[in-house]
């Protein structure tokens, strides 16, 4: 069975560039999660997906954050524009469905370096 | 509020040694799922092991164990005989029943093991 997909791996920007990071989730899962974890933290969700509709948006800031998962499946998490603040592994994460003792299953996640 | 604490944010062993890894937790949830997870030097958070707050019943597999105790509120990691292999940074995490689903993450235990 093929485990979440992150692209791309790694990513350098400029501050105030855009950037945008992309996932595929487990085949079947309906929840998608998208996790910010800075150096030396553990990671902080900040956005929950159930199939295309949003869960919990609480931790996102949505001045220059924003995410879709416009058919249910793959999803973006975009930067606009990016701040020093921002640099970070961006981890992405799938469920079968929304419930606590359903087990997350992480993609490698996205290093970005905003310079 | 939920809560997870890792003091340990290093620990070096020879290989072979035994080592425990700590967890302290709070949470106002009855019902509530603890979670370890490694994150080897690829990057991608390897699930471990998950407990629901009902079961506290410790838990062997292989050289892994785990001593759920909720009377300290603690979930505490030991593995016994290390190998480098398990160099990585081991993460606690917990989830609550009511609320928002996400994983709350402790910062993480560096764990390294010398040959």
């Amino acid at each position: 069975e093929a485990g979440v997909a992150q692209s791309p791996r790694y990513k350098i920007i400029e501050k105030r560039q855009s950037v945008a990071f992309w996932c595929n989730p487990i085949s079947g899962h309906a929840t998608l999660y998208w996790y910010q974890q800075i150096l030396g933290q553990g990671p902080k969700l900040l956005i929950q997906f159930q199939n295309n509709g949003v869960v919990d948006d609480s931790q996102l800031p949505k001045d220059r954050f924003s995410a879709e998962r416009l058919k249910g499946v793959d999803s973006t998490l975009k930067i606009q524009p990016a701040k020093l603040e921002d640099s970070a592994v961006y981890l992405c994460a799938s469920s079968l469905a929304v419930g606590a003792y359903n087990e997350q299953f992480f993609g490698p996640g996205t290093r970005l370096t905003v310079l | 509020a939920q809560k997870v604490t890792q003091a340990q944010t290093e620990i070096s062993v020879v290989e072979k040694e035994d080592v425990t890894l700590d967890c302290v937790y709070e949470t106002r949830d009855t019902t509530y799922y603890l979670f370890w997870y490694k994150q080897p030097p690829s990057g991608e958070l390897v699930f471990l092991i998950r407990r629901n707050s009902f079961d506290e019943q410790n838990e062997i597999s292989g050289r892994y164990s785990w001593n759920f105790q909720k009377s300290t509120s603690s979930f505490n990691f030991t593995i016994t005989a290390s190998q480098v292999v398990d160099s990585a940074v081991y993460f606690c995490a917990l989830k609550g029943e009511r609320g928002a689903n996400n994983l709350f993450f402790g910062t993480g235990t560096r764990l390294t093991v010398i040959p």
